[in-house]
C-alpha cells in the first residue's frame, strides 16, 4: 500500500531494542497529548495520552514522558517488535476540550531492523 | 479495529468536480471530527460535529462542508475540487463526554485523488 512515510524524519531500531520518538509542541496553553500509530493504508490508532498535569504516563511496553519546560513530549517504546514499524505521531488539544481538535506533528517513521 | 468505517476507500475526480465522503461510528459516538492528510504529513482538523452542529473548524475554505445524521453518521462534501484537495481523508469519532478529553476513534480514511 502507498506509505505515509515518505519524506518523513526515520529512527531505525534492531528488534528487541528500545526505541524513543521525540516531539516539540508549539502551544504552552495545550493540555492534552496524545501518541497515535499509523501503519501504512490505514487510519491513526492511539497508542497512549497524557494531560498537562502529569509528566509520565504508562502503558504495555509505552512511557510517554512530558517536558511543559521546554514543550517536549517522548514516546519510549521497550524491547521494540517488527509490529511496531509504522509511522508515529504527536498530537496536542489546545483548546482545553472545547472541541476534539488536534493538531498533529509532522510524524516519525519507525523502522525496526530484524 | 475502532469500529469506524469509512466509504468510499478510494475516490477519483477531477478539477472542479465535488465529492461527498461518508463515516460511520460506533454505536453511541455522538461527535465526529473530519482530518485531511495529505501524503508525507500529520492529519489537519477541517471540522467537528457535535449533536447534528458544527461546533469546530480549522483553516479550510467554506467549500469543505459537512453533515451530521441523527445516527450521528456524517458526510464530508468538497465543492470545487482542485489539485491540492488530493489527500487521504479521516474521520474521528468520540463517545459522549466523561470527561475533558475522550479518547478519538479514526476510521481507516478514504483516499482522493483529484486529477
Amino acid at each position: 500500500g502507498e506509505s505515509v512515510g515518505l519524506h518523513l524524519p526515520t529512527l531505525s531500531v534492531q528488534e528487541g531494542d528500545n526505541s524513543i520518538i521525540n516531539c516539540a509542541y508549539s502551544n504552552s496553553a495545550s493540555d492534552y497529548f496524545i501518541w497515535y500509530k499509523q501503519e501504512s493504508g490505514k487510519g491513526p490508532q492511539f497508542i497512549i495520552d497524557i494531560r498537562s498535569n502529569m509528566d509520565k504516563r504508562q502503558g504495555q511496553r509505552v512511557t510517554v514522558l512530558l517536558n511543559k519546560t521546554v514543550k517536549h513530549l517522548s514516546l519510549q517504546i521497550a524491547a521494540t517488535q517488527p509490529g511496531d514499524s509504522a509511522v508515529y505521531f504527536c498530537a496536542e488539544n489546545k483548546d482545553g476540550g472545547a472541541t476534539n481538535k488536534l493538531i498533529f506533528g509532522t510524524g516519525t517513521l519507525l523502522a525496526v531492523q530484524p | 479495529e475502532t469500529g469506524v468505517t469509512q466509504s468510499p476507500t478510494h475516490l477519483i475526480k477531477t478539477r472542479g468536480q465535488q465529492v461527498t465522503l461518508r463515516c460511520s461510528s460506533q454505536s453511541g459516538h455522538n461527535t465526529v471530527s473530519w482530518y485531511q492528510q495529505a501524503l508525507g504529513q500529520g492529519p489537519q482538523f477541517i471540522f467537528q460535529y457535535y449533536r447534528e452542529e458544527e461546533n469546530g473548524r480549522g483553516n479550510f475554505p467554506p467549500r469543505f462542508s459537512g453533515l451530521q445524521f441523527p445516527n450521528y453518521s456524517s458526510e464530508l462534501n468538497v465543492n470545487a475540487l482542485e489539485l491540492d484537495d488530493s489527500a487521504l481523508y479521516l474521520c474521528a469519532t468520540t463517545a459522549p463526554r466523561l470527561d475533558t478529553h475522550n479518547e478519538q476513534f479514526f476510521g481507516p480514511g478514504t483516499r482522493l485523488t483529484v486529477l
